[in-house]
């Protein structure tokens, strides 16, 4: 039973370029969640999907920052015209249906923003 | 407005000696509280649910214990492999599934 499965494992971007980040959840999960953890910082919760759907994306930036999780395919965190502020790891956890159940974390994606 | 504090931000044991690490909360409607174990370049690692104030849970040398404002992770007679960050999160409010995240513990076993 494969865990939640990020890749790349590493993205160098350069500024203005774009940054898409993708995310498989383990098998059974239908709920997919994007964390950003920046150097010395907790981790701070972006966004929370499910297939088709957001349902909370109260922690996303307003501007260049976009999730989705279509019907078929892995979840994707999409950054466009990148800055150096967004150079962070990123990490997708993914739980069942079911409310207070523990979330699963992937290795997260090492995003640098050159 | 919620807030997960831990405290130490690091702790340097040597093998074997015995300590806690704190988590202390305030949130609205506590649905659940995490405990995590992160390894350098890794992702969270789960270890613990709890859910209401008196729980206990143990794996191996770990136990975590919730009150109605805190948390604590002991560990017992460590090892140098038990040497991570270690993270609690707490679940709250009505229909909120999302984590919220302390800052960590960095722990450090000396052989």
């Amino acid at each position: 039973n494969a865990g939640v499965m990020q890749n790349p494992r590493h993205l160098v971007r350069r500024r203005g370029q774009e940054a898409r980040l993708r995310c498989s959840p383990m098998k059974g999960h239908s709920h997919v969640y994007w964390y950003r953890q920046l150097p010395e910082e907790g981790l701070k919760f972006m966004v929370y999907l499910q297939k088709e759907n957001i349902i909370d994306e109260s922690g996303m930036p307003k501007e260049r920052f976009s999730a989705e999780f279509p019907k078929e395919g892995p979840s994707i965190l999409r950054i466009q015209q990148v800055v150096r502020g967004d150079s962070a790891a990123y990490f997708c956890a993914s739980s069942p249906a079911l409310q207070g159940t523990e979330a699963f974390f992937g290795q997260g994606t090492r995003l640098t923003v050159v | 407005e919620d807030q997960v504090t831990q405290s130490p931000e690091a702790l340097r044991l040597q093998e074997g000696e015995s300590s806690s690490l704190n988590c202390s909360y305030t949130v609205s409607g506590l649905r659940g509280l995490f405990w995590y174990r992160q390894d350098p370049g890794k992702g969270p690692e789960f270890l613990f649910t709890l859910y209401s104030a008196g729980e206990e849970k143990e794996k191996e040398r770990l136990k975590a214990t919730l009150t109605k404002k805190e948390s604590f992770l002991h560990i017992t007679a460590p090892k140098p492999e038990d040497s991570a960050t270690y993270l609690c999160a707490v679940q709250a409010g009505a229909g909120a599934n999302n984590l919220f995240f302390g800052t960590g513990t960095r722990l450090t076993v000396i052989p």
